[in-house]
């Protein structure tokens, strides 16, 4: 199974910052990657899919980069609605794989 | 409006069984490939079981293999999950997602997620 290590697992930030979160895959995955994001109590919502392509009717301060093993998630400009847990997956091969998360909070 | 409602969750003896379903409605189910991901409260995501549009081709999780079913019911726009020899750690949120392939290039993500139902397995 490949797997998928995020990093951070919890990031403080303010509203306004600028943020990064990565992902690395323990094979090459192409950009067969997607992020989610998960509010508590909530299922998880697409966000990028293909690594980079944002997901329809998502705000355009959210960005995808990488191919291969390594991948980011950007958010330009945090929103009070941004703080939340965000997954990659690859879907290259099965089983589909999930990171661990990275939970974002308010600073 | 596009929903997934799944249904069947309870509380169950380790060794028992549980079906869960997920009830499609606002698209055309038939076309689409259907999955289950579970979390366990506080955790991350795990991935169970696939079955596409058709139900032809099925794959699971290593963790379920041999004791968990997915299978599907078209003309009834529903989505199942049996599940047996229930253990301690199958407890969890079990999700049911819609998978959406964007191109001919196979990039597919889980576009939509039902709300989830809950999953108790007692020792």
């Amino acid at each position: 199974d490949i797997q998928m290590t995020q990093s951070p697992s919890s990031l403080s930030a303010s509203v306004g910052d600028r943020v990064t979160i990565t992902c690395r895959a323990s094979q090459r995955i192409g950009v067969f990657l997607n992020w989610y994001q998960q509010k508590p109590g909530k299922a998880p919502s697409l966000l990028i899919y293909g690594a980079s392509s944002l997901q329809n009717g998502v705000p355009s301060r959210f960005s995808g980069s990488g191919s291969g093993t390594d991948f980011t998630l950007t958010i330009s400009s945090l929103q009070p609605e941004d703080f939340a847990t965000y997954y990659c997956q690859q879907s290259s091969s099965t089983p589909d794989t999930f990171g661990q998360g990275t939970k974002l909070e308010i600073k | 409006d596009v929903q997934l409602v799944e249904s069947g969750g309870g509380l169950v003896k380790a060794g028992g069984s549980l079906r869960l379903s997920c009830a499609a409605s606002g698209f055309t189910f038939s076309v689409y490939s259907m999955n289950w991901v579970r979390q366990v409260p506080g955790r991350g995501l795990e991935w169970v079981a696939s079955i596409s549009s058709s139900g032809n081709y099925i794959f699971y999780g290593n963790s379920v293999k041999g004791r968990f079913t997915i299978s599907r019911d078209n003309a009834k726009n529903s989505l199942f999950l049996q599940m047996a020899s229930l253990r301690a750690d199958d407890t969890a949120v079990y999700f049911c997602a819609r998978e959406l392939y964007y191109d001919s290039r196979g990039y597919s993500a889980f576009d939509i997620w039902g709300h989830g139902t809950v999953v108790t397995v007692s020792s």
